[in-house]
């Protein structure tokens, strides 16, 4: 049973625009959350993370939102760029020194020129 | 830089066959890990390793054994490989907490 949900299995946005990606938890003990980006044929890799004590976190063109009542967060882009085309993948854990991550099951991005 | 290396990108095995996936991390770190990555089911973990020759089942561990003799290099085995063990399988190592560095990946068919 996935804890960690991406019921959006792919994403087509204009370049320039704004990427909005969305996860669910089911398991309130979740405390820590992880984006990951992966490329065809490459292993992924951290973009961003946000701890339950906070509601925001923002690097640069990526912000991720995380709603503890409603168990959902949210990845932002702005601006996509042909770049961002990847799988992002949501992950959570139980405290951030908690090696076993649940991950989603990935948002396909598609970023046209 | 860390670099986590799987030295098979891609084979192509029997049913039955005996399969070795290995991986090598250079940044001296205790934990290494095996995922799956599979269309629709994300990343799940196969076995986990925090040190030499520990080792710890993950989710989906069934039909999957793990050998961690030194400290840079872990080892992913399929007793007897099926069909449905077909997929993209990930190394990943980590100094600690869940800062994870992933490899390239091995895809593995089995027919």
């Amino acid at each position: 049973d996935q804890q960690v949900k991406q019921n959006s299995p792919s994403l087509s946005v204009q370049e320039g625009r704004i990427s909005i990606l969305n996860c669910d938890y089911t398991n309130s003990m979740f405390d820590y959350f992880l984006w990951y980006k992966k490329y065809p044929a490459e292993g992924p890799t951290f973009l961003i993370s946000i701890s339950s004590i906070k509601d925001k976190n923002e690097d640069g063109r990526f912000t991720v939102f995380l709603n503890k009542s409603a168990k959902h967060l949210s990845l932002h882009i702005v601006p996509s760029q042909p770049g961002d085309s990847a799988v992002y993948f949501c992950a959570a854990s139980i405290g951030s020194n908690d090696y076993k991550l649940s991950f989603g099951a990935g948002t396909t991005v598609t970023v046209r020129a | 830089d860390v670099k986590v290396t799987q030295s098979s990108r891609y084979l192509v095995k029997r049913t039955g066959e005996k399969v070795f996936l290995e991986c090598v991390q250079d940044m001296d770190h205790e934990n290494m890990f095996w995922y799956r990555q599979d269309p629709g089911l994300g990343l799940r973990l196969i076995y986990f390793s925090y040190d030499v020759k520990m080792k710890e089942k993950g989710d989906i561990p069934e039909g999957y054994s793990v050998s961690r003799e030194k400290k840079e290099r872990f080892s992913l085995i399929l007793e007897s490989a099926s069909t449905n063990q077909t997929s993209m399988y990930l190394c990943a190592s980590s100094p600690s907490g869940n800062t994870i560095y992933f490899g390239e990946g091995s895809w593995l068919t089995v027919v």
